[in-house]
């Protein structure tokens, strides 16, 4: 399978405990995101890399929340002190970013997720 | 991105067609209308997306409005398989923000058999 793949498939800690999510993208694509999704809710964006920059954060990013993209292959996302409220579905993709490709045109490719549930 | 406003839910029957609306009245003429669905349990999939003519693929075809300011999702025969929820994204082709997907609450399409 050369999907975008995430590990774990679920994640249940108690409130306080940090947690490592990671994510390994379609091997040739250099962009990478992260989304969270809470119930009935759609997809929140949360942070993207270009290769192994990060490029944007989202205000929903809290300090709590560090990623990274060593090498601009997989990439990590860590939440420390988790909450309650940071109980969702945590979503990756990537994609393929080319200036011969128009910048609204590319498509992005998810993983199934990390299901968080703090307790 | 722009706006853009679905019907909460629709449902369908097993081997019909299926019109998904979207509307999105304040599209920008640099904006992609892209198309993702999302089955349960599963992340995001990719379904289509246009500029400003019609388009087919081996998933859909999306008809867009002449004035672009709504579009239609077709789903020529559905499956069970198709049920999900579907998202219309506005992505803003001339830079700034697009390089993420907002996306809204969708419409969940419910298929029955």
């Amino acid at each position: 399978d050369t999907g975008v793949s995430q590990n774990p498939r679920h994640k249940i800690t108690k409130r306080g405990q940090n947690v490592t999510f990671r994510c390994d993208p379609i091997s040739e694509h250099n962009r990478l995101y992260w989304y969270r999704q809470t119930l009935g809710q759609g997809p929140e964006f949360l942070t993207y890399f270009q290769n192994e920059a990060q490029l944007e954060k989202s205000r929903l990013l809290s300090d709590r929340f560090s990623a990274e993209r060593p090498k601009g292959s997989f990439s990590t996302l860590e939440i420390q002190r988790t909450e309650q409220g940071d109980s969702a579905m945590y979503l990756c993709a990537s994609s393929l970013a080319h200036k011969l490709i128009g910048l609204g045109a590319y498509e992005q490719y998810f993983g199934p997720g990390t299901r968080l549930t703090v307790t | 991105d722009a706006k853009t406003t679905q019907p909460n839910s629709m449902e369908s029957n097993e081997e019909e067609p299926v019109h998904l609306p979207c509307n999105h009245s304040t599209i920008s003429g640099t904006d992609y209308i892209h198309w993702y669905r999302q089955l349960p349990s599963q992340g995001p999939e990719y379904v289509i997306h246009g500029l400003t003519s019609n388009v087919n693929n081996r998933m859909a075809s999306l008809a867009i409005a002449e004035d672009r300011k709504s579009s239609t999702l077709i789903l020529h025969r559905a499956t069970l398989r198709d049920a999900a929820v579907y998202y219309c994204i506005l992505r803003d082709g001339s830079g700034g923000s697009n390089y993420k997907l907002t996306f809204g609450k969708g419409t969940l399409l419910t298929v029955n058999p």
